[in-house]
């Protein structure tokens, strides 16, 4: 069964820092794993897909990055900004059927 | 248009109700999902459609009932629900990985479930 960490759970740094939120997943036989920003009580906004045969995708000051063999995925945010303050959830689709799983996310605090 | 929709956006129900929820995507996606979210955990998996039939069932109580009318739409139908099953119920779709590259999933809005 597929399990899908993220570490840390919580973070707050200041406004213009670059940090890494990290994903870790059990079961190596992955289709693709995505990250997305979920706000409190809203939906989940789609931030990076990257197949499980790439090793990194790049949008604006996001950066993913994805080792399969190791089980171990990255998000990287450049300059952060109080604005990227939400949840951020990694997600893992398998290669044997249609199951996206979460890891509990990591909630993050940019101070002004 | 990467949008899903999810109708209503707030829902109050007593336990001896019966009401619907109704989600909608124009992508030409195959994969449906449903998801459930209580307060400060993750999206849990409940239901999968592929094709318009259910592949996937997580073991999910049968007073909750999926249903896919067409290729545009899922409801889930909810009958004799519990207070404890208040939480943001989330609709997600996909492409078909075979075949093809593109396999993003995208979330609807969700809907916001009292029961009271």
């Amino acid at each position: 069964k597929q399990e899908v960490t993220q570490i840390p759970a919580a973070l707050s740094v200041p406004e213009g820092e670059n940090l890494v939120l990290n994903c870790s997943f059990t079961d190596s036989a992955i289709y693709n794993l995505q990250w997305f920003r979920q706000d409190p009580g809203k939906g989940l906004t789609s931030l990076l897909l990257i197949q499980s045969s790439q090793r990194e995708q790049t949008s604006g000051r996001l950066n993913a990055s994805l080792d399969k063999s190791s089980g171990r995925s990255t998000l990287y945010i450049a300059a952060s900004q109080p604005g990227d303050s939400a949840t951020y959830l990694c997600a893992v689709k398998g290669d044997r059927d249609d199951k996206i799983i979460f890891g509990k996310g990591t909630r993050l605090h940019i101070l002004p | 248009d990467t949008e899903v929709t999810q109708t209503p956006k707030h829902l109050v129900m007593g336990m001896t109700n019966k009401k619907s929820l109704k989600c909608e995507q124009h992508m030409g996606h195959r994969a449906m999902y449903w998801y459930k979210q209580k307060a400060k955990k993750p999206p849990e998996l409940m239901f999968v459609y592929s094709y318009e039939k259910l592949s996937i069932n997580e073991s999910v109580p049968s007073r909750f009932s999926p249903e896919c009318p067409n290729s545009s739409l899922l409801n889930l139908h909810l009958h004799a629900l519990q207070p404890e099953d208040s939480a943001l119920y989330l609709c997600a779709s996909s492409q078909d990985f075979s075949g093809t590259v593109d396999t993003e999933a995208f979330f609807g809005q969700g809907t916001r479930l009292t029961v009271v």
